[in-house]
């Protein structure tokens, strides 16, 4: 079966420090992956997804960047982090190809909640 | 251009009174809806998925092409249903992307 990690679960930061979550993925090959941001109030906000090794999309501009390094990994980065990326991040993967029955379910990691001051 | 609605940020109901979550989109083309719940200290996790036209935990949603809306209905709500409700789409069904647009999402608390 398919099981999804994120790490570090808790993070506090000081403003202008770098940052990087990991996410990784095992049980299945080549997975879409996605990185959220969940603010209360503001639902659910795609901020990266990739549907392979070194393919990143960016849904909105802003202080972070995404990688893939390899096939069942991803992580988000920030250079120098503002008050505005503290938050709850969520990763999730899904299988790729074209929508199917199932192909569209998302399956979401346990969160990584930052805290920027 | 794909969008959802919750519009009501917090439900709160009585035990055994139903309950209806409602959720509008905006999407141009044919969209796959899903609703998702998050329990108190648990993951995000799929509730059920309009294409299954399936009830799970007594919940049930009926895409409505005319109003553009996927509400979340139970007749008879349960404390147990207390949680954080998400209704997403996803489009683009040429894309092999396919993320999911979610909504702001709606805390249910269901009292005794």
């Amino acid at each position: 079966s398919q099981t999804i990690h994120q790490w570090p679960a808790t993070l506090v930061q000081p403003v202008g420090s770098p940052l990087s979550l990991e996410c990784t993925v095992e049980g299945t090959s080549n997975p879409n992956l996605y990185w959220y941001r969940q603010a209360a109030g503001r639902g659910l906000q795609l901020l990266f997804y990739s549907v392979g090794i070194g393919q990143i999309s960016s849904e909105v501009p802003q202080n972070l960047s995404a990688s893939r390094p390899q096939d069942r990994q991803f992580i988000l980065s920030s250079k120098k982090l503002l008050l505005s990326d503290s938050g709850f991040y969520l990763c999730a993967w899904k299988f790729p190809g074209r929508p199917s029955s199932g192909a569209n379910v998302l399956t979401f990691g346990a969160g990584s909640r930052l805290t920027v001051l | 251009a794909q969008r959802v609605t919750q519009p009501e940020k917090l439900l709160s109901v009585f035990k055994g009174a139903p309950v209806e979550l409602k959720c509008n989109y905006s999407y141009s083309g044919s969209p796959e809806l899903f609703w998702y719940v998050q329990y108190s200290r648990q993951r995000l996790q799929l509730l059920l998925r309009h294409i299954s036209r399936e009830s799970i935990k007594g919940f049930t949603a009926d895409l409505n092409k005319g109003e553009t809306s996927f509400h979340l209905k139970k007749p008879f709500a349960q404390e147990e249903d207390s949680a954080m409700y998400y209704c997403a789409l996803s489009g683009g069904i040429l894309t092999s992307g396919s993320r999911l647009t979610f909504g702001e999402g709606t805390q249910l608390t269901v009292n005794p």
